[in-house]
């Protein structure tokens, strides 16, 4: 009885790679979040995707950051030419519908430190 | 503007007390407010909601109050255990699951 799952759980990268970030939603859960929390911070808001659909991308940096949904495997959040100020926690969330409340189910997050 | 602002970075009980952890928050057209556990390495974890209609609910050991003329919502911890050391979000829910959170409250139980 999984949860969310994200992999990998640390991530290591050099100022310009390319990082991506994997999650796999509770099963059954059509509806994907990702967060990001700078270090003792709260969490913002990225990015919210159905399968084959992002919903709304108000949070995500207009440049070298995309995700994707897709109908088959997980979703993937991807940090293209990752800068130092990129290093985070990024937890992705699942929900099995469009939440009438507040209960999403995050995962254990995905650290990538930026060098 | 979007804001979820908490009142006090830190908090330290003891155990067995009572535990009450404040938020302030700035939007009124929010459907719903969460609040949200995270341990130390670990992502967030549902405690309880409580609907924009509502100005109290209770859980197992837990009750939520909304006051929405001062736009200040609560968080009470009955009994405080070790257990509980964390760091405490509040969030507010707007429609499609959108979560804005605050800073974050860390409880600290003393035994």
């Amino acid at each position: 009885n999984a949860g969310v799952m994200q992999n990998p759980r640390h991530l290591v990268r050099r100022r310009g790679q390319e990082a991506r970030l994997r999650c796999s939603p509770v099963k059954g859960h059509s509806h994907v979040y990702w967060y990001r929390q700078l270090p003792e911070e709260g969490l913002k808001f990225m990015v919210y995707l159905q399968k084959e659909n992002i919903i709304d991308e108000s949070g995500m940096p207009k440049e070298r950051f995309s995700a994707e949904f897709p109908k088959e495997g997980p979703s993937i959040l991807r940090i293209q030419q990752v800068v130092r100020g990129d290093s985070a926690a990024y937890f992705c969330a699942s929900s099995p519908a469009a939440p009438a409340t507040g209960e999403l189910f995050f995962g254990e997050g995905s650290r990538l430190t930026v060098l | 503007g979007e804001s979820v602002g908490l009142h006090l970075p830190t908090l330290s009980v003891q155990e067995g007390d009572n535990s009450i952890i404040n938020c302030a928050y700035s939007n009124s057209a929010s459907d719903y407010f969460i609040w949200y556990k995270q341990e130390s390495g670990k992502g967030p974890q549902f405690i309880i909601d409580i609907r924009s209609n509502m100005d109290k609910r209770q859980g197992q050991r837990v009750t939520v109050l909304l006051n929405k003329t001062v736009k200040h919502l609560s968080l009470q911890i009955a009994a405080t255990q070790p257990g509980d050391s964390a760091v405490y979000f509040c969030a507010e829910g707007l429609q499609g699951g959108k979560l804005i959170f605050g800073q974050g409250t860390e409880l600290s139980v003393k035994p």
